[in-house]
Parts: C-alpha cells; structure tokens; sequence
C-alpha cells in the first residue's frame, strides 16, 4: 500500500479535459517534497513525464500540466487524445519510511471513451 | 542517447536467486549525476522501488525487501546487477533497470524484463 493514493481510473472523451489526483501527507507532499509523473502505454515501460512538479521534459506535448498543492498534486491532460490512453504514476518522496522514502503512487488508469 | 538493456534467465524456481544485470550505453555508469536503480511491477499491478545504486557502490533498498536484496556495479563495462535470493512466486514481475537524477526522477528506463517465479 502506497502513501500516495491515486484514483484507480479516469475516463474522459477526445477533446476533453481530464486530471488525476496524487494525495499524500505532511511527510511528503506536504512536506515540500517534489512530485514526478510518468506514463505508462500498454506493454511498454514508463515515461517521464512531468518532474519538479510542474516542469515538462523535452517532447512532452503541452497539453499534460502539473501542479501541487498542500498535501496532494495533480495531472491534467487537456485535450484528451485516444493515444493518452495509459497507466499513470505520481512518485514522491515520504520522511516518514525510515530508512527509504522514494515511492510511487497507486496508479490510474485513463480511459478515452 | 542512454539506452537501458536489462539480461537474465525469465524462469527462476522458488527459493531460489534471481539474478538480472542492466548493461547502460550512451553515457558513463560512473557519472556521478545519477543513481542507478532496479525498480519491479507484477503483472497488474503498480511500481515498487527496489533499491538504487551509486557508482561509488553505495547501495540503498527498499526496507520490505532489504533481507533478500544485493545491487552491485561493474564501472568497468558499465553495467550494474540485481541479486534477490529466496524467490516465491510474489516475486513473479517485469523488472526494469532505471536511471535516476539527483532531484530523484527516474529519467530513463530499460525496456523491462518479465521474471516468473515457477517450479
């Protein structure tokens, strides 16, 4: 069981705006600690996808955005495409698993109807 | 551009080690920007964190399987290896090898590898 707790799935149709909920703590998102997403296409391995929060890596359309605030962050896609399809992970890191802090969150998956 | 290429047998019988090395081209495991990790997901199911790596040989695992974990680092063919001994079949995943910044996200991955646990 994962301290960052994703909805399992979100769906949404072509053109529409969708976004994907990270919910943490205080001993770690809310503790300061920066948030990654990645996506995961069926059958192949994950992609950075956003890091530090908010910033983009090279080649990642404009249309995935990041944000946070207090104790949770938040993917959104807008205009959804049927290529966004996917699994998607939040990764953070907790103070309070001693010893070891860097965790994924729980996974959603993103359904284009 | 770092590639990622993670080798190893596909079938490990319980109770036994399974054994995975990660063989890095396109830049130089002894960077000392990155952290070199083994991260899994059984099939279905999300990401976890192994442990990671640092060329130096400074190695931290994840807590709920540091009894059973070993990563090691060859800088010399720039390679790094996973060793998880005492397998069951909750072992059974796609292990992926992974390369990590200082700022902690994982900004290239190896394409993965599927290791069943089964007599």
């Amino acid at each position: 069981q994962s301290v960052l707790t994703q909805p399992p799935s979100v769906s949404g149709a072509p053109g529409q705006r969708v976004t994907i909920s990270c919910t943490g703590s205080s001993s770690n998102i809310g503790a300061g600690y920066d948030v990654h997403w990645y996506q995961q296409l069926p059958g192949t391995a994950p992609k950075l996808l956003i890091y530090g929060n908010s910033n983009r890596p090279s080649g990642v359309p404009d249309r995935f955005s990041g944000s946070k605030s207090g104790t949770s962050a938040s993917l959104a896609i807008t205009g959804l495409q049927a290529e966004d399809e996917a699994d998607y992970y939040c990764q953070s890191y907790d103070s309070s698993l001693s010893g070891w802090g860097y965790v994924f969150g729980t996974g959603t998956k993103v359904t284009v109807l | 551009q770092v590639q990622l290429q993670e080798s190893g047998p596909g079938l490990v019988k319980p109770s036994q080690t399974l054994s995975l090395t990660c063989t890095v081209s396109g830049g130089s495991i002894s960077s000392g920007d990155y952290y070199w990790s083994w991260i899994r997901q059984p099939p279905g199911k999300g990401l976890e964190w192994i442990g990671y790596i640092y060329y130096s040989g400074s190695t931290y695992y994840n807590p709920s399987l540091k009894s059973r974990v070993t990563i090691s680092v060859d800088t010399s063919k720039n390679q790094f290896s996973l060793k998880l001994s005492s397998v069951t079949a909750a072992d059974t995943a796609v292990y992926y090898c992974a390369r990590v910044k200082a700022s902690w996200e994982v900004d290239y991955w190896g394409q993965g590898t599927l290791v069943t646990v089964s007599s």
